[in-house]
C-alpha cells in the first residue's frame, strides 16, 4: 500500500495563478483533510470531507476550494495564488472509529511558493 | 473555540528523559493524540488518550489528566533520531470531531 500521496511535490507560482493540488489515498479511509503548514508552526486545517461528495470548511479556508468527487481523492484548489499562501500543504486521510481514536495518516506533503 | 500550549523547544542530550507538556481548551473532549515531525517530514501518529492515566509504547509514555486539562509525551533513553517536532491534538466534539492541532514542541537531541 503507498498510503497516502500527494502530487506535485514542489511548485513555484506566480501571483495570481491556479493550481490544483491531487492528494489520493489507497486505505478506503472515509475521512479526508487539507492542511496547510507556516514554518516553525503547527498544522492548520483548511477543508476536509467525511465522506465521498462531501466538503466542509476547516480553520482558515479562503482562498481554497476543494472537491472530494471520489472516495479515494481529495482536490485542494488555488484559485488566484497570493503571496500568503506560501507554506506546506498536508493531506491526511483516516477511518471514524466508535472508540474515538482516530488515526490520521498523513501524505509527504507539496512545498508551495507564491512569488 | 479550542486551543492547545505546548512548549516552543526542549534541549536534551542521548540517553536523557524528556517531557513535552501539553495543555488545552476545549469543549466536549474526545482525547488526546501526539504526532511526531521530523524536518522535512510528515507527521506520524505516536499515541492517544482518552482517559485519565498513562500509556506506554516503548520508549514513548503519554499521561492524561481530563480534570486538568493537561496531558504530557515522555521520551526516556533519548536517541539522536528522536530530534524531531513532537505535535499534542486534541478532538474535540464542538469542533466536529476535527482534530486541532497545538504549536508544537521542537526536541534537539544533543551527542
Amino acid at each position: 500500500n503507498a498510503g497516502v500521496t500527494q502530487t506535485p511535490k514542489f511548485r513555484v507560482l506566480k501571483t495570481g495563478q491556479s493550481m490544483t493540488l491531487l492528494c489520493a489515498q489507497d486505505m478506503n479511509h472515509e475521512y479526508m483533510y487539507w492542511y496547510r503548514q507556516d514554518p516553525g508552526m503547527g498544522l492548520r486545517l483548511i477543508h476536509y470531507s467525511v465522506g465521498e461528495g462531501t466538503t466542509a470548511k476547516g480553520e482558515v479556508p479562503d482562498g481554497y476550494n476543494v472537491s472530494r468527487l471520489k472516495k479515494q481523492n481529495f482536490l485542494l484548489g488555488l484559485e488566484s495564488a497570493a503571496p500568503s499562501q506560501t507554506s506546506v500543504y498536508f493531506c491526511a486521510s483516516s477511518q471514524p472509529s466508535v472508540y474515538r481514536q482516530e488515526t490520521q495518516y498523513f501524505g509527504p506533503g507539496t512545498r508551495l511558493l507564491v512569488l | 473555540g479550542q486551543s492547545l500550549e505546548q512548549p516552543s523547544e526542549v534541549t536534551a542530550v542521548e540517553g536523557a528523559i524528556v517531557q513535552m507538556n501539553c495543555t488545552y481548551q476545549t469543549s466536549g473532549f474526545y482525547g488526546l493524540s501526539w504526532y511526531q515531525q521530523h524536518d522535512g517530514g510528515a507527521p506520524t501518529f505516536l499515541s492517544y488518550n482518552a482517559l485519565d492515566g498513562l500509556e506506554e509504547t516503548g520508549r514513548f509514555s503519554s499521561f492524561l489528566s481530563r480534570s486538568d486539562s493537561y496531558g504530557y509525551l515522555l521520551l526516556q533513553e533519548l536517541q539522536m533520531k528522536d530530534s524531531a517536532s513532537y505535535f499534542c491534538a486534541v478532538r474535540d466534539k464542538a469542533a466536529g470531531n476535527k482534530l486541532t492541532f497545538g504549536g508544537g514542541t521542537r526536541v534537539l537531541v544533543k551527542p
